[in-house]
């Protein structure tokens, strides 16, 4: 059964500063996601990660995979208050008639100016 | 943005009353979901649909049961609602079993 683990859960960081969030999963998954949700809000689609070493970029978030390793990272690059959102992790497992998507319980940021 | 709405946005009822949600979407994807969103739990699929007609269970659909009688609707009905059952519930979209899921806006549900 995959199980997904996403740490911290909670992150306070002042705005032009550098951090990862961290998201472990335990067993193989096809693909990984990432999504980001505002207070209140639907979650918006951030990253795809499909393969091993696969590195995309948006703005200030760089999200990697290691399948090796089962652990996929979510790097914020000079943070902006903007940034301040909840980010979720989801992989995925095969079962019944689809692809489902399991979610870490999420990293709650918030960017102090 | 994908085009999926959800009604009510908002409810509150009373425990043993049944409620159902709506999934409307105008994109002609096949597979639709139904998941639920609590504090430390992150989402967790409730239901699925793979066509009409065609739907299966995910991790917590104990209390649930879901219906879809054409593309565009999924429906989840709670056929006594228990205050266990509060929380913001999600559709989301997918146009194949391997590709992203789109969420909808959310329905919060309030059980009394």
């Amino acid at each position: 059964e995959l199980k997904v683990e996403q740490n911290p859960l909670f992150l306070s960081m002042q705005e032009g500063k550098n951090y990862t969030i961290y998201c472990n999963y335990s067993t193989t998954s096809d693909r990984l996601y990432w999504y980001r949700q505002d207070p209140g809000k639907s979650l918006e689609s951030l990253f795809v990660l499909l393969s091993n070493g696969a590195v995309k970029q948006e703005g200030r978030l760089m999200a990697s995979l290691d399948t090796k390793a089962r652990l996929s990272t979510l790097h914020i690059t000079a943070a902006v208050h903007d940034l301040s959102a909840t980010y979720f992790c989801a992989g995925t497992y095969y079962g019944g008639a689809t692809n489902k998507l399991i979610f870490g319980t999420g990293t709650l940021l918030a960017v102090q100016p | 943005d994908a085009g999926i709405t959800q009604s009510p946005r908002h409810k509150v009822t009373e425990t043993g009353t049944p409620v159902t949600l709506r999934c409307h979407q105008t994109e002609n994807h096949r597979y639709m979901y139904w998941y639920r969103q609590d504090p430390g739990h992150g989402l967790r699929l409730i239901h699925y649909s793979y066509g009409v007609k065609d739907t299966d269970k995910g991790e917590v659909s104990d209390g649930y049961s879901v219906s879809r009688s054409k593309t565009e609707d999924f429906l989840l009905t709670l056929e006594s609602a228990t205050s266990s059952q509060t929380s913001v519930y999600f559709c989301a979209i997918s146009s194949g079993d391997s590709y992203e899921q789109y969420f909808g806006p959310g329905t919060r549900l309030t059980v009394t």
